[in-house]
């Protein structure tokens, strides 16, 4: 069993639909959570960068911890076909220097 | 301020062949970060430098190697390359590896071996 379950996807909505991806996770040293945002040909670009449970809220993005079920979340609202990527979720665990990573979703936005 | 710089962009090798990828890191960052990304794996964990020194080490073969200068430049080298080598490798960087800090990528050096 992969440390990291990322919802795998593919996920296409019309535009302005709100978004939820989800990964779950097994490792209980996982402290700080981030997702990355990848387009086609590109690197990863930081999203949203959290530690603690409940919400945190960016603009459009809002990215959701729950410690206690192991399970993370980001919602995209009023999506735009520019919001068109894969999605990663990332972790880093308070034992080394290292992130470990869902597999991705890939997301279209119809317009 | 400009970002994680990756050279070179793209790369095509055949079998038995070895190669260096660079990664210049975000200026101020001393973190250095590798990892490979492929369809079937995802990304994966090569490496991390902080200081010149290699503070992690994820789980492939001693094919892999890296080293970090003391500017924090980086490079990467694969030797012998086999057909499953292929994959996009990207660097990330951060201040100092410290789990309150995000990592930043760049666009990645996209491997082809032949």
């Amino acid at each position: 069993q992969k440390e990291v379950e990322q919802d795998p996807g593919p996920l296409s909505v019309p535009e302005g639909a709100i978004v939820s991806l989800n990964c779950t996770y097994s490792n209980s040293a996982f402290q700080y959570f981030m997702w990355y945002r990848q387009y086609s040909r590109k690197g990863p670009e930081l999203l949203m960068y959290t530690y603690s449970s409940g919400n945190k809220e960016d603009g459009r993005f809002t990215a959701q911890v729950d410690k206690s079920s192991k399970y993370i979340s980001l919602f995209i609202r009023d999506s735009q076909p520019s919001d068109s990527a894969t999605y990663l979720c990332a972790m880093w665990s308070s034992n080394d220097y290292k992130l470990s990573f869902g597999a991705g979703t890939t997301v279209t936005v119809r317009a | 301020k400009a970002g994680v710089t990756q050279t070179p962009r793209y790369l095509i090798k055949t079998r038995g062949q070895q190669v260096t990828l660079s990664c210049s890191p975000i200026s101020g960052h001393r973190s250095v970060s590798w990892y490979q990304q492929t369809p079937g794996q995802g990304l994966q964990f090569l490496f991390e430098y902080f200081s010149e020194t290699q503070r992690n080490k994820g789980n492939f073969p001693g094919r892999f190697s890296g080293r970090q200068f003391s500017n924090s430049r980086s490079e990467m080298n694969v030797s012998t390359l086999e057909l499953g080598d292929s994959a996009l490798y990207l660097c990330a960087s951060s201040l100092d590896g410290q789990r309150n800090q995000p990592q930043h990528f760049g666009d990645g050096t996209r491997l082809s071996i032949l």
